[in-house]
């Protein structure tokens, strides 16, 4: 099993439309959590963290499922702006998991 | 404050060559990163430094290695190019050592091309 694991997509909605991520990790002594986001041909950059059981900012809500070991990324009135590549992060002992990631496509 | 730096942006290089990859800090982050990008996959670890000490590596062969200087700033470099190795290399930024709750901010990469 990968350590974490993210469906690719791509998901491809509508302006205003509500859209969601789901993330599975392998290691249930993780204690924390990222979402970042990759727009084409650039760098990660942090969207959001997660301690607890969620986080919420904005338009935005990562929920943390510690049971059953993930996370989920909710985009509520997505955005043209919003089309991006979204990555679920574990922090493990010296470095970040990364998934593959989701695409994201909002269309007009 | 200036962010996360890297030079070159761009390399193209040929199999059997070597590269080095540059990466300065955010101003008072002691630890770097380095991370392989290739297409369509996440971020893959490579190296971290904390203090100028090699801190993790990554299941990476030996022709990777990397170093970090008294300024914090870092060197990747790769020997014997192999046509695999053409990806994004990234290089994050974080003010305390290990991956666990430290926030890492990315440097916008070095996109390397082998041929």
């Amino acid at each position: 099993r990968k350590e974490v694991e993210q469906d690719p997509g791509p998901f491809n909605v509508p302006e205003g439309a509500t859209v969601a991520f789901n993330c599975t990790y392998s290691n249930s002594a993780s204690q924390s959590f990222f979402w970042y986001r990759q727009d084409c041909r650039k760098e990660p950059k942090l969207l959001m963290s997660v301690y607890s059981s969620g986080n919420e900012d904005g338009r935005f809500t990562a929920q943390l499922n510690r049971a059953s070991q993930y996370i989920s990324l909710l985009i509520r009135d997505s955005k043209l702006s919003d089309s991006a590549t979204y990555l679920c992060v574990v922090p493990g002992a010296d470095k970040l998991i990364f998934g593959t990631g989701t695409r994201l496509q909002v269309f007009p | 404050d200036a962010g996360v730096t890297q030079s070159p942006t761009h390399l193209i290089k040929t199999r059997g060559q070597h590269v080095t990859l540059r990466c300065s800090p955010i101003s008072g982050h002691k630890s770097v990163s380095w991370y392989q990008q290739v297409l369509g996959q996440g971020p893959q670890f490579i190296f971290q430094y904390y203090e100028k000490e090699e801190r993790g590596r990554g299941n990476f062969p030996d022709r990777f290695s990397a170093r970090q200087f008294p300024n914090y700033s870092s060197e990747l470099n790769v020997n014997a190019l192999l046509l695999g190795d053409s990806a994004l290399y990234l290089c994050a930024s974080s003010s305390l050592a290990g991956g666990r709750g430290d926030t890492q901010y990315f440097g916008p990469g070095t996109r390397l091309t082998v041929l």
